[in-house]
């Protein structure tokens, strides 16, 4: 079985420009989060969406916005970019939203070099 | 609100060496607690978990024990070998916040033969 798949892996982009990262969760998952990975630091926490509803949303600013199709992938997109938005993306889909014991699977990852 | 800190590295072993990387959290729930690998240019993996107090986590010859008296979670390893060169998160999960992970700044590891 396929794992979490993300695209593009690599992408770069200019300050004030605009980005859609896209993943696909594992089959069957219904969850898909997203998190931001600085170089040299832990990722943080974007956002949560279950059967396309927004569960959480951790400390970003509005710039920052997802949705959750019918399918269940995703799309995280950024607007007016920021030199400080360069990171890692990851996404991450598990089988449901509310129980910690559903372990989450994370993709490989887009790597956002904002210039 | 949940944090989690665990020591910086690098971490730098000879092959076979015993590793420990210290790991401890504050939650204002009851949260399960992991430990992730990413090797270079890869994605998240997870290494071990632990749900509960006392419970003990492990795999790959990697072992983790929840001690909610400590509020810790260090990860340790008998015997590492070079393919365990990585960086490794530390990370909880509070069961009041979905399954929403917290994750420590990360650890790298270096192990020479």
């Amino acid at each position: 079985d396929a794992g979490v798949t993300q695209s593009p892996t690599h992408l770069i982009k200019t300050r004030g420009q605009h980005v859609t990262l896209r993943c696909s969760p594992i089959s069957g998952h219904k969850s898909v989060s997203w998190y931001q990975q600085v170089l040299g630091q832990g990722p943080q926490f974007i956002f949560q969406y279950y059967e396309k509803e927004e569960r959480g949303r951790g400390n970003f600013p509005d710039r920052f916005s997802a949705r959750q199709f019918p399918n269940y992938s995703s799309e995280l997109n950024v607007n007016a970019l920021l030199l400080g938005d360069s990171a890692l993306y990851l996404c991450a889909s598990s089988l449901a939203d509310t129980s910690s014991y559903n372990e989450q699977f994370f993709g490989p990852g887009t790597r956002l070099t904002v210039l | 609100g949940n944090s989690v800190t665990q020591m910086e590295g690098p971490v730098t072993l000879s092959e076979e060496a015993f590793l420990t990387i210290n790991c401890t959290y504050t939650a204002t729930g009851y949260p399960s607690l992991f430990w992730y690998v990413q090797y270079p240019g890869e994605g998240l993996q997870l290494l071990l978990k632990a749900t509960k107090a006392d419970d003990k986590g492990s795999n790959k010859g990697f072992e983790a024990t929840y001690r909610k008296e400590t509020t810790s979670f260090h990860l340790e390893k008998g015997s590492v070998q070079v393919s365990d060169s990585a960086v490794y998160f530390c990370a909880l999960s509070d069961h009041n916040a979905g399954n929403m992970l917290t994750f420590g700044g990360g650890t790298r590891l270096m192990v020479k033969p």
